[in-house]
């Protein structure tokens, strides 16, 4: 079955710094890659997600770009700032009935 | 927010009692899913479920049983609750594959 790895576990950035989340995936026929994020004590909520006919997205400050080949996909936030701190998540999936597999998660500090 | 109930949200269970988590869903999504959440590993899936009765394993499915008799309601059931379940329980609901995961509040629970 999938497996997503995703590195690092831990990050701290300074405020106004970029962060980068990287997840690799196992399985070729994975065709969609959403990006979840938790804040302390809070359900995950989607963030942005790539299809596989894509190679990246953007929406402001998050970009996920994806190399199929490679078999894997990175999360890139700009400008970070404080509200940026929380444990984030990559996922993956492929077509009709199969399953949402998730990465270990990052927990990223953004200092100010 | 996506109309998803969980219940209980917290529960002190002994060992070798059953459990049963109730995921009560308002939005009439096909699938429902069952992730448990621990430090160190992220979001793992338990069971899912793609439709009335059709459900299927996730990662870490022994143990646990589900039940789906109705669009709205996936149950999960700890058959002989042991020390290695506590955890927090998440419910989340999709459209399909592919799409946009809503997640519950999530049910603490503590096997005792």
């Amino acid at each position: 079955g999938e497996n997503v790895e995703q590195h690092p576990s831990t990050l701290s950035v300074q405020e106004g710094d970029s962060a980068v989340i990287k997840c690799t995936y196992s399985d070729s026929a994975s065709n969609y890659f959403p990006w979840y994020k938790q804040e302390l004590g809070k359900r995950p909520q989607l963030i942005i997600d790539i299809r596989s006919n894509v190679g990246e997205k953007k929406d402001q400050r998050i970009a996920v770009t994806l190399n199929k080949t490679a078999k894997h996909f990175s999360l890139h936030i700009t400008e970070t700032q404080p509200e940026d701190s929380a444990v984030y998540f990559c996922a993956a999936s492929k077509g009709n009935t199969d399953k949402l597999i998730f990465g270990t998660g990052t927990r990223l500090q953004v200092f100010p | 927010d996506a109309g998803i109930t969980q219940s209980p949200r917290h529960k002190v269970t002994e060992t070798g009692t059953p459990v049963t988590l109730r995921c009560h869903q308002t939005e009439n999504h096909r699938y429902m899913y069952w992730y448990r959440q621990d430090p160190g590993h992220g979001l793992r899936l338990i069971h899912y479920s793609y439709g009335v009765k059709d459900t299927d394993k996730g990662e870490v499915s022994d143990g646990y049983s589900v039940s789906r008799s109705k669009t709205e309601d996936f149950l999960l059931t700890l058959e002989s609750a042991t020390s290695s379940q506590t955890s927090v329980y998440f419910c989340a609901i999709s459209q399909g594959a592919g799409t946009e995961a809503f997640f519950g509040q999530g049910t603490r629970l503590t096997v005792v």
